[in-house]
């Protein structure tokens, strides 16, 4: 299975964009980029996903290298509520059932 | 309804005792799934149902029994843990690649099974 490299932890300012990155150099072409998130106390809930293009829903944004060996999970204005562990997951074909987590990034939100 | 119902939420065990935990959704989901969380580390992802048959088994001890009476229902039986099998246990779901519609391939998950084995 291809594997992620995610930062151990970031800092944002309340209000602040945020830039979630991760590399997966081995990624193959059926490969989905999926991003989860798990505040605390809580299950992991879907954020986005992509395969090629960059992409927008009402919780962020992700953006794809044009190589697809890495991406970028973009929070436009965080809030407190947003301090969580976000998960950069690849998986294969869109319904690949072996949905396995990398160490993904704690967020921390400053006031 | 949107939700991955888990029951129970806390649960202590002695090593000798048998218990199950238990997951329910109703959206008709055929994909169901279990992970085991230990702190501060990422879900470990042990079995995967695909309507109502088993098609992964992460190489998990025995000692857990996963169970999928119906599409709407997965249990996990549980028998002569040890105390590093305490952990929070999460339940998930998805629509499976046989189904027609379109969807985005989302795993929904439930808030999870604390588990505390003595």
């Amino acid at each position: 299975d291809a594997k992620t490299t995610q930062p151990n932890s970031m800092e944002s300012n309340e209000e602040e964009p945020v830039h979630l990155p991760c590399n997966h150099s081995t990624i193959s072409g059926t490969d989905y980029i999926h991003w989860y998130r798990q505040l605390p106390s809580q299950g992991p809930e879907y954020v986005i996903h992509g395969l090629t293009s960059n992409v927008n829903n009402r919780m962020a944004s992700l953006a794809i290298a044009e190589d697809r060996k890495s991406s970028t999970l973009i929070l436009h204005r965080a809030t407190l509520r947003d301090a969580a562990v976000y998960y950069c997951i690849l998986r294969y074909t869109l319904y690949g059932q072996n949905f396995v987590f990398g160490p993904g990034t704690r967020l921390s939100v400053l006031p | 309804d949107t939700e991955v119902t888990q029951t129970p939420k806390h649960l202590v065990m002695g090593m000798t005792n048998k218990k199950s935990l238990k997951c329910e959704q109703h959206m008709g989901h055929r994909a169901m799934y279990w992970y085991k969380q230990k702190a501060k580390k990422p879900p470990e992802l042990m079995f995967v149902y695909s309507y109502e048959k088993l098609s992964i088994n992460e190489s998990v001890p025995s000692r857990f029994s996963p169970e999928c009476p119906n599409s709407s229902l997965l249990n996990l039986h549980l028998h002569a843990l040890q105390p590093e099998d305490s952990a929070l246990y999460l339940c998930a779901s998805s629509q499976d690649q046989k189904t027609a519609t379109a969807n985005t391939g989302e795993l929904f998950f439930g808030e999870g099974s604390r588990l505390t084995v003595l």
